[in-house]
């Protein structure tokens, strides 16, 4: 998982609490994404960005903005967290003109909602 | 949208034996199909992909086949060693400009090789 640094690591939220999941990558990548990971339900696409300043959303976006105000950069927020949102979160980055198809992933992030 | 279904959940092999993961998906524009290993705690990585332009690609143990026709594509492991332990996800994309922003990944399957 070179490169890719997701933080915090753990976090317990309680219900309406707001927080931001961290993502950098020093990769020089255009394409950044945020995925969750539930159980027997794989990977779901949140939102991607193809670069800084664009942003789109993906297969689950509702409860989660996200920013991309610098190319290394990629936050993911929870406005008001609920349960439902209780996962694990994976960034994943990439760039087709330097690493081919590869996405790197992030170690990912466990969020806790009670 | 896409819709990827994977196949089996879980699968047990001896070490030595080969191990057989099938993917189907839903989208006819899909073009792109990676194959991503998953280790305890890990985020998921690349471990071998194909184009719809191939039939087949190869990586030393790891191979991977796809039917465009039947809307299939499948990883073989050959001679499966206890570090192939892990949980294997596959994923299709109809990409872009990048090919591969928009994955839609399968459910995993388990995979454990028994000594």
């Amino acid at each position: 998982n070179a490169g890719v640094t997701q933080t915090p690591k753990f976090q317990v939220l309680k219900t309406g609490q707001s927080m931001t999941l961290q993502c950098a990558q020093d990769m020089n990548h255009e394409y950044m994404s945020w995925y969750r990971q539930d159980p027997g339900m794989g990977l779901r696409l949140i939102h991607y960005s193809v670069g800084a300043g664009i942003t789109d959303q993906g297969e689950v976006p509702n409860g989660y903005n996200v920013s991309r105000s610098t190319t290394e950069d990629f936050p993911l927020r929870l406005l008001s967290a609920a349960p439902s949102q209780t996962s694990v979160y994976f960034c994943a980055s990439g760039n087709h003109r330097v690493s081919g198809n590869t996405i790197y992933f992030g170690e990912g992030s466990w969020l806790t909602v009670v | 949208g896409e819709n990827v279904e994977q196949h089996p959940s879980t699968l047990s092999v001896q070490e030595g034996d080969s191990a057989v993961i099938k993917c189907t998906y839903s989208d006819s524009a899909s073009n792109y199909f990676p194959w991503y290993k998953q280790e305890l705690g890990k985020g998921p990585q690349l471990i071998i992909d194909i184009r719809s332009n191939v039939g087949e690609k190869k990586d030393q143990r790891i191979a991977v086949t796809l039917n465009k026709t039947a809307k299939h594509f499948s990883l073989h492991i050959t001679e499966t060693q206890p570090e192939d332990s892990a949980v294997y996800f596959c994923a299709a994309s109809s990409g872009s400009n990048f090919g591969n922003e928009k994955l839609t990944f399968g459910t995993g399957t388990r995979l454990t090789i028994i000594p």
